[in-house]
């Protein structure tokens, strides 16, 4: 089945240390997000890419780092700048990136601090 | 700027009866409307989506919303709730691209048998 792969699904990070989050898609879709999700609040966009190699600031990008080198992948790491950084991550693709174009979802890496 | 307004934190509903989740839209332009649904510890799932044309559209599991310009809104409705139905929907609106959507906070929706 074609989808979006979040791993790890749970994930802890300890004080001062940067930790990494995968998203992987096999649908061939040419823009991928990322999204920070807190409770009672709606998504709020961190990062995107639209192409390979090329990527842009969301929302709320700091304290966060992403890269692109392939089409299929597109990894998250969440950096020591980021001094809240517990939330539910989401990962999400659309074919073009129109806004038209319906979004496709990972199910979610949940980080908390230690 | 666009924003999103869900109005209830939670909808409660009995199975068998109808459902209304509802949502406000501020947008310059035209506006592209969408559902999401989110179940415990997933991702959203698309629900259904207003770009243009037919005021009222019709979505996955028996979901429809209604488009109306004038009240900005788009409510998501359903005939009859099911107890599968529960879960936490988002209302978001896009124009410029569909990842740069705004979501509204979302509204847990809670059917009981």
């Amino acid at each position: 089945d074609g989808g979006i792969t979040q791993s790890p699904k749970y994930l802890f990070r300890k004080e001062g240390q940067n930790v990494t989050l995968s998203c992987e898609q096999n649908l061939n879709h040419d823009a991928m997000y990322w999204y920070r999700q807190d409770p009672g609040q709606g998504l709020r966009l961190i990062y995107y890419s639209q192409i390979v190699n090329d990527f842009q600031k969301g929302d709320i990008a700091e304290g966060y780092s992403v890269s692109r080198e392939k089409k299929e992948s597109f990894p998250l790491t969440v950096t020591s700048a980021q001094k809240n950084p517990t939330a539910f991550y989401l990962c999400a693709s659309t074919r073009g990136g129109g806004p038209n174009e319906k979004l496709f979802f990972g199910s979610g890496t949940q980080l908390s601090v230690l | 700027a666009q924003s999103v307004a869900q109005p209830e934190d939670q909808v409660n509903v009995a199975e068998g009866n109808p459902l209304t989740v509802k949502c406000t839209y501020s947008v310059s332009g035209n506006p592209y409307l969408f559902w999401y649904v989110q179940y415990p510890n997933r991702g959203l799932q698309f629900l259904l989506k207003y770009i243009t044309g037919d005021n009222l559209v019709k979505g996955s599991y028996g979901f429809e919303a209604e488009f109306n310009k004038s009240q900005t809104s788009f409510h998501l409705k359903k005939p009859s709730a099911l107890v599968s139905d529960s879960a936490l929907y988002f209302c978001a609106v896009s124009r410029a691209n569909a990842g740069k959507s705004t979501f509204g906070d979302g509204t847990t929706l809670t059917v009981k048998p």
